[in-house]
């Protein structure tokens, strides 16, 4: 039962045009949402967020839009550059404290020159 | 700067070896957690400690044990290693808030043959 699902495994983007990542989840519970970012051999690292109470989020190039009542969100990035090239994960979580995030399979995404 | 830092980095086990993956956080935080991460998938918690002196159980617990030695490290310990073990393993830790983000360590990787 994957509560968090990311239907693209990969995608190719040329270098100054727009990426979109996207992300479905399953789960009416969860209401804080991230976007992780990951290098090979290393660990992820936090890329932006969003609350359920908002359904927009920006952080310079990067914008997360999150629609509730389909239960998608999504990852945009403007304009694309090549140390953007890496895996992206989404992830949920429902407020209870501590957050036990569950996680998509991940996009892998490669911006051409 | 160290962030979150996992010990050690590689490790080959033969079936039934018993091994103990040390995590260690230099930001305060309250919270730590245990994930691995198996090719096409994403990141699946195993163990989570919301404080010191607590540990709960994640997604995936079976064949794994915790300890939250003090607020700084969290140990993840595998008493008889199975193929199936076979991962990345990543430690995280964060504020004991639902809307602060996990940050993790660079992972450890595990081969069990």
């Amino acid at each position: 039962d994957q509560q968090v699902k990311q239907n693209s495994p990969s995608l190719s983007v040329q270098e100054g045009r727009i990426s979109i990542l996207n992300c479905d989840y399953t789960n009416s519970m969860f209401d804080y949402f991230l976007w992780y970012k990951k290098y090979p051999a290393e660990g992820p690292t936090f890329l932006i967020s969003i609350s359920s109470i908002k359904d927009k989020n920006e952080d310079g190039r990067f914008t997360v839009f999150l629609n509730k009542s389909a239960k998608h969100l999504s990852l945009h990035i403007v304009p694309s550059q090549p140390g953007d090239s890496a895996v992206y994960f989404c992830a949920a979580s429902a407020r209870q404290g501590a957050q036990k995030l569950v996680f998509g399979q991940g996009t892998r995404l490669t911006i051409n020159p | 700067n160290a962030g979150v830092t996992q010990t050690p980095k590689f490790q080959v086990l033969k079936t039934g070896q018993s091994m103990t993956l040390q995590c260690a956080q230099d930001m305060n935080h309250n919270s730590m957690y245990w994930y691995r991460q198996d090719p096409g998938m994403g990141l699946r918690l195993i163990y989570y400690s919301a404080s010191e002196g607590t540990t709960d159980k994640g997604e995936v617990p079976n064949g794994y044990n915790v300890s939250r030695l003090n607020k700084r490290e969290f140990s993840l310990r595998l008493e008889s290693a199975a193929p199936s073990q076979t991962s990345v393993y990543f430690c995280a830790s964060s504020e004991f808030r639902a809307d602060q983000p996990q940050h993790f360590g660079d992972g450890t990787r595990l081969s069990i043959l």
